[in-house]
């Protein structure tokens, strides 16, 4: 079945760029997208990228997808205190009604 | 205030009593989804309803129920609860649209002793 897998960890100094990586199995995904889940809370959207896309910024946000590999990062640039959370990696269909989650990186910031 | 409203947050039961987490949204939203995260795992989806009568099975459907009887709630069932069904369950709803964002409730830390 379909599979999306990141790295669970990942530590930045504050100030520095973040990149968390996320790879995925189903080449008909049409919906890439990045989520955050902070400590006691639920997903909160971050953005999200249609596969017939390369790249997509929103402010400090940059999502690259390479379909030709079924990669996708998310760049967070000057990452800060308030980065630090839970980040899913998810994909669906084009009708969006099922939605497959990565496992999560917890991004942790240090000074 | 936009918001997924789940209940309860925290409950702790025992094996094979039947038990119901309910959701409600106000945002007159046509999808509703139920996941349930475990560490390591990620979310996992265990229904989905794209609108009012019509539910789907997510990828981890055993030992749930769902009903969608109004658009604005999305109860989950479990009619016989076993240990692994120990987890931190999440509520979400979203517009018709996959680009359109999905609101999530808070969460309910489900313990099945």
């Amino acid at each position: 079945g379909e599979d999306v897998e990141q790295s669970l960890f990942l530590s930045v100094r504050e100030g520095d760029s973040s990149v968390i990586n996320c790879t995925y199995t189903d080449s008909s995904s049409t919906y890439l997208y990045w989520y955050k889940q902070e400590p006691g809370a639920g997903l909160q959207l971050l953005t999200y990228i249609f596969s017939n896309m390369d790249m997509k910024q929103d402010q400090r946000l940059t999502v690259l997808l390479n379909k030709k590999d079924k990669h996708l990062s998310l760049r967070i640039a000057d990452t800060q205190t308030g980065d630090s959370a839970i980040y899913f990696c998810a994909e669906s269909n084009s009708s969006a009604s099922k939605i497959i989650f990565g496992s999560g990186t917890r991004l942790s910031i240090r000074p | 205030e936009a918001q997924v409203t789940q209940n309860p947050r925290y409950l702790i039961t025992v094996t094979g009593k039947k038990l119901t987490v309910t959701c409600s949204q106000n945002m007159n939203h046509e999808y509703m989804s139920w996941y349930r995260q475990d560490p390591g795992l990620g979310l996992r989806q265990i229904y989905y309803s794209m609108n009012v009568e019509v539910t789907d099975k997510g990828d981890v459907p055993e030992g749930y129920k769902v009903s969608r009887k109004e658009k604005r709630n999305f109860p989950l069932i479990l009619e016989s609860p076993s240990p692994n069904q120990t987890s931190l369950y999440f509520c979400a709803s979203r517009a018709t649209g996959g680009n359109q964002p999905q609101h999530f409730g808070d969460g309910t830390r489900l313990s099945i002793l």
